[in-house]
């Protein structure tokens, strides 16, 4: 069974720029989650996503970030423009819908805003 | 609101030897499930090893067992025999049963030393 895919793995942006996450889930994990880890903190969801609707999206800063699930498979995070303090590991998790037992992570990607 | 502590920021200890990383949490909630993730510097969060709330038996997966206090809301990792390739974060988190979504500690850094 593949894993949870994302790219890029690495990403070194100025503030103020844009910059797009991807994450493509396990063929048939319903459920898709956008986490937030900065240098030495836990994750913190951002957003998740049942098929294409959004469940939660309460701890995304919607000034700035965006998120979008097409057609309920591939999914996109978006910053624009960035600031210093998006710094951090950004990782997709996917899994069957009412199973936390099922999650599975992403390698992720490591965001610097210089 | 739930939170998960990790109160030991990091550990250091010789190969072979036992280890105990701490975790407390707080929540209102009787069904919910605990999990310790382990990311090493791939970033990839890999399950180690889960507990139901419901169940007294206390998990055990190899040389990853927990101790699982429901009243005092605790729930520590021992790692026995520790190995050169358990270097690595390990998280304690938490999620209410149902629910898809996950809630991570802080983090502790475990160093394994040859």
């Amino acid at each position: 069974e593949a894993g949870v895919a994302q790219s890029p793995r690495y990403k070194i942006i100025e503030k103020r720029q844009s910059v797009a996450f991807w994450c493509n889930p396990i063929s048939g994990h319903a459920t898709l989650y956008w986490y937030q880890q900065i240098l030495g903190q836990g994750p913190k969801l951002l957003i998740q996503f049942q098929n294409n609707g959004v469940v939660d999206d309460s701890q995304l800063p919607k000034d700035r970030f965006s998120a979008e699930r097409l057609k309920g498979v591939d999914s996109t995070l978006k910053i624009q423009p960035a600031k210093l303090e998006d710094s951090a590991v950004y990782l997709c998790a996917s899994s069957p819908v009412g199973d936390s037992y099922g999650y599975t992570f992403g390698s992720g990607t490591r965001l610097t805003v210089v | 609101a739930q939170t998960v502590t990790q109160s030991q920021p990091e550990m250091s200890v010789q190969e072979a030897e036992t280890v105990t990383l701490s975790c407390t949490y707080d929540t209102s909630e009787n069904n919910y499930y605990l999990f310790w993730y382990k990311q090493p510097p791939s970033r990839q969060m890999i399950l180690v090893i889960r507990q139901e709330a419901y169940k007294q038996q206390n998990a055990t997966e190899n040389r990853f067992s927990v101790n699982f206090q429901k009243a005092a809301k605790s729930f520590s990792l021992k790692i026995s025999d520790s190995q050169l390739g358990d270097t690595a974060m390990y998280f304690c988190a938490f999620t209410v049963y149902r629910d898809d979504k996950i809630i991570f500690g802080k983090g502790t850094r475990l160093h394994i030393l040859p």
